[in-house]
């Protein structure tokens, strides 16, 4: 079967950087996806990653290793409003995307 | 409009009845997706449409239909609902263009009773 698996919940300080990792066991591989859920909105994109390496868009930045299936998701100089579920999704060969369950992140002053 | 819009934002529903969830995008995005997210879950894919005219079947499509009229609407209909379609579902959107990244609705809160 197909899973991606990413921590359930993760806790860090105001001015940190946390680092969010995603692992993925799927049938062909045609990119991951990084979006950002606050609670009770709808998830928006933050990154695309489909070639092996670091992508960064200002304070964040998304790793991909194709051979390990493994992405992470690194967030410098966190602020309070970073508090949200990350999730991770991967585009199998079949273009469909296998979404992870989220990481709730949680910001502490 | 400016995006996707949902209706309605939350219901309550008795079982056994019928429900549409409303989906609407002005982004003239061909494609179109109704998700489905429960807690401990990843999304789950319930019924998508390439283009006006088409629809299919995504992972979870059982008790749903979807119908695409028109480039903009992608409404969900619950035929007769049962308690375990209780989830927020989310409408979205892609152009297919590139990384096709979807664009997502607010979200409809749907509680079966």
């Amino acid at each position: 079967g197909q899973n991606i698996d990413q921590p359930t919940e993760m806790t860090a300080t105001e001015g940190a950087i946390v680092q969010i990792n995603c692992t993925y066991q799927t049938s062909g591989f045609n990119g991951l996806f990084w979006y950002q859920q606050h609670a009770g909105e709808a998830p928006t994109f933050l990154s695309y990653n489909v070639l092996d390496g670091l992508e960064e868009k200002g304070r964040f930045s998304s790793f991909l290793s194709r051979s390990k299936g493994y992405s992470y998701l690194l967030l410098k100089e966190l602020q309070m409003k970073d508090s949200a579920s990350y999730l991770c999704a991967v585009k199998d060969s079949n273009y469909q995307l296998i979404w992870g369950a989220g990481t709730k992140l949680i910001i502490k002053p | 409009i400016a995006g996707i819009t949902q209706a309605p934002t939350s219901q309550i529903l008795a079982a056994g009845r019928r429900m549409t969830l409303r989906c609407t995008q002005d982004m003239r995005h061909n494609a179109m997706y109704w998700y489905r997210q429960d807690l401990g879950l990843g999304l789950r894919l319930i019924h998508y449409s390439n283009t006006a005219g088409t629809t299919g079947k995504g992972e979870v499509p059982d008790g749903y239909s979807v119908s695409r009229a028109n480039t903009d609407d992608f409404p969900l209909t619950l035929a007769s609902a049962v308690p375990s379609q209780t989830s927020v579902y989310f409408c979205a959107s892609s152009d297919r263009e590139g990384a096709n990244v979807l664009t997502f609705g607010a979200g409809s809160r749907l509680t079966v009773l």
